[in-house]
């Protein structure tokens, strides 16, 4: 149980162009997903959170503009990076959490999404 | 400084126990989380501790806390190549995880 899915798993697009990225929650209902990015050989940095049906919430530094994200359903989360530039490649992870544990979510992670902005 | 910092690389060999060590600033995390990450992918956890326990084993895996000192260690037992990636641990407020840089393991014959 407890299985994320992202699509696509790479992903090439021309600076300039805007590229989406669906994260799923197969088998059970994520009331929370939660989209980072990871630069090589470094951690994973939270870049929002969203709950179903409502805005999402950035991190500072992170331009809502740029990084539009869409909770539309309690399986379904899209991050599209808009107007993409060389600088925006990088690997995306999202996370879907279907409970809320005392003051912390049980987090699931999807497998990443690896993307190449030339 | 890093709120979790941990050590880059870690080299073993199989058969071996490894010990992957962590530190991390917020005291108010009330799991810490390791995770594994294989080449490509995603993250798994492995294991969590609350924070008012020190131990957790779980198979061959070992998790101690020494909260005054806020260190977290995973211990692996009897390493397998199978053990080979990057291993973060992650401080959790209210939901919001903080992950340290990951510590690459390298299993050797």
């Amino acid at each position: 149980g407890a299985v994320v899915s992202q699509h696509p798993s790479r992903v090439i697009c021309k600076s300039g162009t805007s590229v989406k990225i669906e994260c799923r929650s197969l088998d059970f209902q994520a009331t929370t997903m939660f989209w980072y990015r990871q630069f090589p050989k470094q951690s994973l940095m939270l870049m929002a959170t969203s709950n179903e049906g409502s805005k999402a919430t950035y991190e500072q530094g992170v331009e809502k503009d740029k990084f539009l994200i869409n909770h539309a359903s309690l399986t379904l989360s899209t991050l599209t990076v808009t107007s993409a530039h060389p600088e925006d490649s990088s690997f995306y992870i999202c996370s879907a959490s279907p409970t809320l544990r005392g003051s912390s979510y049980e987090q699931y992670f999807g497998p990443g999404t690896r993307l190449t902005v030339t | 400084g890093e709120d979790v910092e941990q050590s880059l690389f870690l080299s073993v060999r199989e058969g071996d126990s490894s010990v992957i060590n962590c530190t991390y600033t917020d005291s108010s995390s009330t799991y810490l989380y390791w995770y594994k990450q294989e080449p490509g992918a995603g993250l798994q956890l492995l294991t969590y501790i609350f924070s008012n326990m020190d131990m957790k084993q779980d198979q061959r895996l070992t998790v101690l806390l020494n909260k005054k000192d806020k260190h977290l260690s995973l211990r692996i037992a009897d390493t397998q190549t199978g053990d080979s990636a990057i291993y973060f641990c992650a401080t959790d407020s209210w939901g919001k995880l903080q992950f340290g840089a990951g510590t690459q393991v390298v299993v050797t014959p």
